[in-house]
């Protein structure tokens, strides 16, 4: 298994900021993912989080919008930019020990709302 | 991608098996069936998954029929615990690399005490 932490658990920002969170994982793994839940829905992917080399982004989801890190083997950061209130969503972070695994570990989410 | 239909909600008494339905007819030879759950404010957790044949882990079993067009979750005593939304994924592993899940709607259980 894995265990992921997330920070910030919860925020509230202002429209028009920017918020960076942090997804932390007790192992080493080889796959990070980011998705979004937006309120009431199912989970949305934003992007695979590479290490090392750009983000790989899902239709809809832009690198302008929500540049990601991923500086190692155990950490990686989304930052949600230049906020709306239709960012309000939970972000969550999920990892892959090896590729072609069966098993995703996601972490508790940030639950994130814009005012 | 090929898609899932699953029931929106469902509901069953404690203490009772619990067989969770999910539809891809559309599914390809490479796809495997996934099913992870979610329970209230956490993230999704994995449960089991299989390709042809049935599978039983410590959590429940899957149950996949021949022609792999549907399968059941099966929770064999569902407790209070078990109140989630059950999604049923399907993963194409033809491609390396490929982790990705896309979730559906998924199903959500409701244990009645």
């Amino acid at each position: 298994s894995a265990v992921i932490s997330q920070k910030p658990s919860r925020d509230i920002c202002q429209r028009g900021t920017s918020l960076t969170i942090q997804c932390q994982v007790d192992s080493q793994v080889t796959m990070m993912f980011w998705y979004r839940q937006q309120p009431g829905q199912s989970l949305t992917l934003i992007a695979t989080a590479n290490q090392g080399s750009e983000a790989t982004y899902e239709s809809g989801f832009v690198i302008d919008k929500f540049p990601i890190s991923r500086p190692n083997l155990t950490f990686s950061t989304l930052t949600v930019s230049n906020m709306s209130p239709e960012d309000s969503s939970i972000y969550l972070c999920s990892v892959a020990r090896d590729t072609n695994t069966y098993e995703q570990y996601f972490g508790p989410g940030t639950r994130l709302t814009v005012t | 991608d090929a898609k899932t239909t699953q029931p929106n909600s469902m509901e069953s008494n404690e203490e009772e098996p619990v067989h969770l339905p999910c539809n891809h007819s559309t599914i390809s030879g490479t796809d495997y069936i996934h099913w992870y759950r979610q329970l209230p404010s956490q993230g999704p957790e994995y449960v089991i998954h299989g390709l042809t044949s049935n599978v039983n882990n410590r959590m429940a079993s899957l149950a996949i029929a021949e022609d792999r067009k549907s399968s059941t979750l099966i929770l064999h005593r569902a407790t209070l615990r078990d109140a989630a939304v059950y999604y049923c994924i399907l993963r194409d592993v033809s491609n390396f690399g490929n982790e990705k899940l896309t979730f559906g709607t998924g199903t959500r259980l409701t244990i009645i005490p």
